[in-house]
């Protein structure tokens, strides 16, 4: 069974900094592998999809990498702002369903 | 062009009852799913449709049932409610049901408490 584990759980960082986000995956037979941001009580917004014969994808000051044989992607947002503060999802799929990690939830601070 | 739209946004019902959620994809796309969504966790699959069929189904009790209209619109019913099923209920559409460069676009989710 496919366990996505993402860590940490909660980051709090001063605007400007860049950081990491950790995801881990159990079964590295991934179709795809897909970062999300959701908003406190809102939905999710799809930010970067890396197939698995990707090693990563970049959008603006986002860059996500994915080494399918250790199991493991990570997100990379550079110079962060306080408009970033979100929580930040990510997800592998596999046949029909996708499979969540719980989220780490971002707090930029001015 | 709009978005992924469900309703309602948010009901409260009694153990026990019955309710439907609903959703509509984007304009043209074909494929829908519905995802459970507990506070603190990350979104669990129910199911998917395509073209009016059930293409997936996650590991939820018969309690839980869907359908996909000619129009590619869909309903998620659950009976028989219970406390844990009080959760975000996300829908979600993409072009087709295949993944390459298909990109998954969720609605804003019914929020359903159980009281």
């Amino acid at each position: 069974k496919q366990e996505v584990t993402q860590i940490p759980a909660a980051l709090s960082v001063p605007e400007g900094e860049n950081l990491v986000l950790n995801c881990s995956f159990t079964d590295s037979a991934i179709y795809n592998l897909q970062w999300f941001r959701q908003d406190p009580g809102k939905g999710l917004t799809s930010l970067l999809l890396i197939q698995s014969s990707q090693r990563e994808q970049t959008s603006g000051r986002l860059n996500a990498s994915l080494d399918k044989s250790s199991g493991r992607s990570t997100l990379y947002i550079a110079a962060s702002q306080p408009g970033d503060s979100a929580t930040y999802l990510c997800a592998v799929k596999r046949d029909n369903d996708m499979r969540f990690g719980a989220g780490t939830r971002l707090t930029v601070k001015p | 062009d709009a978005g992924v739209t469900q309703s309602p946004t948010h009901l409260i019902k009694t153990r026990g009852q019955h309710v439907t959620l609903r959703c509509s994809p984007i304009s043209g796309h074909k494929s829908v799913s519905w995802y459970q969504q507990v506070l603190g966790q990350g979104p669990q699959f129910i199911f998917q449709y395509y073209e009016k069929e059930e293409r997936g189904r996650g590991n939820f009790p018969d309690r839980f049932s869907a359908r996909q209209f000619p129009n590619y619109s869909s309903e998620l019913n659950v009976n028989a409610l219970l406390l844990g099923d009080s959760a975000l209920y996300l829908c979600a559409s993409r072009l087709t049901g295949g993944d390459l460069g298909n990109t998954i676009y969720f609605g804003e989710g019914s929020w359903l408490t159980v009281v």
